[in-house]
């Protein structure tokens, strides 16, 4: 079926380890997002890519990186430069049109800082 | 800045009939999104509304004035699985198409009660 595969789910690190969360997509969408989800807050937007070879800094982007070698891969790296990194990240993606502002999710992974 | 609000909770019973309101103050406006999120899944397109009026999609229906920067998203015979949270979106002017100037509320979480 096709869709958006995130890993791990759950993840426990320890301050000052980077750790990589993994995004990978089937629907053959150019569009990747990675959002970040804290309670009580809307979702935020971390990077994003449009194209292979090429992503764009979102709202809170300092303290992740990213990279897009693959059209169907879109890895999020949390930093130990990322001060608070505990909380539920959603990898998303976008098609063709018509419909191609309507994303569509993984299924998240939730990071907690030990 | 973008602010868009939304109630923090509401409860409702089911087989009844509720309705959550957004309003938004943004700097541009291309559209206002509806999102379903269950507890600790990923969030689900619901609705897309452009133009004023009214959209309805089966119990779902989404209501849009953009003079008063005010939508709905009204849900009847309410039943237990629509327990979940309720996200409004606005998407900004950008260019390009794509997600990347989606700005969310914070959410509303609907509690259904027998």
């Amino acid at each position: 079926d096709g869709g958006i595969t995130q890993s791990p789910k759950y993840l426990f690190r320890k301050e000052g380890q980077n750790v990589t969360l993994s995004c990978e997509q089937n629907l053959n969408h150019d569009a990747m997002y990675w959002y970040r989800q804290d309670p009580g807050q809307g979702l935020r937007l971390i990077y994003y890519s449009q194209i292979v070879n090429d992503f764009q800094k979102g709202d809170i982007a300092e303290g992740y990186s990213v990279s897009r070698e693959k059209k169907e891969s879109f890895p999020l790296t949390v930093t130990s430069a990322q001060k608070n990194p505990t909380a539920f990240y959603l990898c998303a993606t976008t098609g063709t049109q018509p419909g191609a502002n309507v994303l569509t999710f993984g299924a998240g992974s939730r990071l907690t800082v030990l | 800045g973008q602010n868009i609000d939304q109630p923090t909770e509401m409860t409702a019973t089911e087989g009844a009939i509720v309705q959550i309101n957004c309003t938004y103050q943004t700097s541009g406006f291309n559209g206002l999104f509806w999102y379903q999120q269950h507890a600790g899944e990923a969030p689900t397109f619901l609705s897309y509304n452009v133009l004023d009026g009214l959209e309805e999609k089966g119990r779902f229906s989404s209501f849009l004035s953009r003079s008063k920067g005010y939508s709905y998203l009204l849900l009847k015979e309410l039943q237990m699985k629509d327990s979940a949270s309720y996200l409004c979106a606005v998407l900004l002017g950008y260019s390009g198409g794509g997600a990347d100037g989606l700005t969310f509320g914070k959410g509303t979480h609907l509690i259904i009660q027998p």
